[in-house]
């Protein structure tokens, strides 16, 4: 299984700012994934970050909202842009894994406040 | 598209008591079902999965699940709870064959009471 690690673990932030999510795994992966966990919700999928291509973004998140950058096999990043309240949540990472990649391995999560 | 219904938001059990943690899912292709935990101020880490073959699965820490495609079933089991399995709970399904993206349920948080 992969190790993935997160930073930072949380952050409270002040609105109209942006905060940026680091995620870094311990192999090279083709595919990274980036969901949002709100409070008292499940996990939904914001965007699968592939190295060397632009992020696909699911309904609902846009790039200018959330830009993610995958310079390489091994690390990601998530801008969460000009924050509100809603943006209040965890962050999470994920890879896949397992024969064929259908299980998914993930980060600790960035626990994100917006005052 | 798939749907995942987790029944119970919180389950209350004293120690040492069984559990059962409720996941039915709607599908219209076959599919790939996953137990996930989270503890307190953790990330979510896998407990079981079903892909093909027994629909008994046995996962860590003592938790097994069983798959019924006739009811779209995935249920959690296990027949002695301990402290240490208080957390929260998420039932996942994924279209089968590579990877496809994954649905999770809302989630059970387990209380498990002394």
């Amino acid at each position: 299984s992969a190790v993935i690690s997160q930073k930072p673990s949380r952050d409270i932030c002040q609105r109209g700012t942006s905060l940026t999510i680091q995620c870094q795994v311990d192999s090279q992966v083709t595919m990274m994934f980036w969901y949002r966990q709100q409070p008292g919700q499940s996990l939904t999928l914001i965007a699968t970050a592939n190295q060397g291509s632009e992020a696909t973004y699911e309904s609902g998140f846009v790039i200018d909202k959330f830009p993610i950058s995958r310079p390489n096999l091994t690390f990601s990043t998530l801008t969460v842009s000009n924050m509100s309240p809603e943006d209040s949540s965890i962050y999470l990472c994920s890879v896949p894994g397992g024969a064929g990649g259908q299980t998914q391995y993930f980060g600790p999560g960035t626990r994100l406040l917006v005052l | 598209a798939q749907s995942v219904t987790q029944l119970d938001s919180q389950v209350p059990v004293f120690e040492e008591a069984p559990v059962e943690l409720r996941c039915n899912y709607s599908s219209s292709v076959s599919v790939y079902l996953f137990w996930y935990v989270q503890y307190p101020n953790q990330g979510l880490q896998l407990l079981l999965k079903y892909l093909s073959g027994s629909t008994l699965v046995k996962g860590i820490n003592g938790f097994e699940a069983e798959f019924n495609k006739s009811q779209t079933s995935f249920h959690l089991r296990k027949p002695s709870v301990h402290i240490s399995d208080t957390a929260e709970y998420f039932c996942a399904v994924s279209p089968s064959g590579g990877y496809q993206k994954v649905t999770f349920g809302i989630g059970t948080k387990l209380q498990v009471i002394p």
